[in-house]
């Protein structure tokens, strides 16, 4: 698995856009870029997955540049319940083995 | 969509004692399941993958002797802290892959997590 980097923590307010960049510089021509969400005390929930140009789903939108050496998942009017944490992974097509997460981003949204 | 079910979701055991956290597929079968570990404000740290049918491959630095796995159906992974301290307290979480799962994701679930406090 390409090794992900994200920042630590953002802040945020209700209503506004959230974009929560992820460095891959060492993808491989396989990988998926995989997002996923993480509520105090609950396991991570699949958000969004892309492999390059743009993906939207009815929580998030992905873009991924030509490159591919980065991410970012955008989050389109935050709410209070978005408070969560956001881990990037770069998943090898068909990939049927274990999961590495890094450190994740911390997003605090305030009212 | 494919679930995976984990009990107890809170357990407080005494210094010593085992515990034993199960991890169900509900509505597929998994022939491999994944055992994590958090500690608070940290990320997931894999433990060990569990393979049904045979013993589980654990990460390194995870002892194997203290969190037994057994992976005895296609459906039940079961965790058990043996002999536990106060420093196994930790949220721990598996996860199941549904070999029919789509493109996107790759079919893993989690389960919602057990809170182990060891007191």
């Amino acid at each position: 698995l390409a090794k992900t980097t994200q920042p630590i923590s953002m802040d945020s307010y209700e209503g506004q856009e959230v974009n929560i960049t992820c460095s891959h510089n060492n993808i491989a021509t396989n990988d998926y870029i995989t997002w996923y969400q993480q509520f105090p005390s609950q396991g991570p929930r699949f958000i969004i997955q892309g492999y390059k140009t743009k993906v939207t789903n009815e929580v998030a939108s992905l873009f991924i540049p030509a490159d591919r050496k980065s991410s970012t998942l955008s989050l389109p009017r935050v709410s209070l319940s978005d408070t969560a944490v956001y881990y990037c992974l770069a998943l090898l097509s068909g990939n049927t083995g274990k999961l590495i997460f890094g450190q994740g981003t911390t997003l605090q949204v305030k009212p | 969509g494919a679930v995976v079910s984990q009990h107890p979701s809170r357990v407080i055991c005494k210094s010593g004692t085992s515990v034993k956290i199960e991890c169900r597929s509900l509505d597929f079968q998994a022939t491999t399941m994944f055992w994590y570990r958090q500690f608070p404000k940290q990320s997931l740290m894999l433990m060990a993958t569990s393979n049904e049918g045979s013993k589980a491959t654990y990460e390194q630095g995870v002892e194997k002797d203290k969190f037994l796995i057994n992976h005895a159906s296609l459906t039940l992974s079961t965790l058990t802290v043996t002999s536990a301290h106060p420093e196994d307290s930790s949220f721990y979480i598996c996860s199941a892959r549904d070999p029919s799962g789509t493109v996107f994701n790759y079919g893993y679930t989690f389960g919602s997590g057990t809170r182990l406090t060891v007191v």
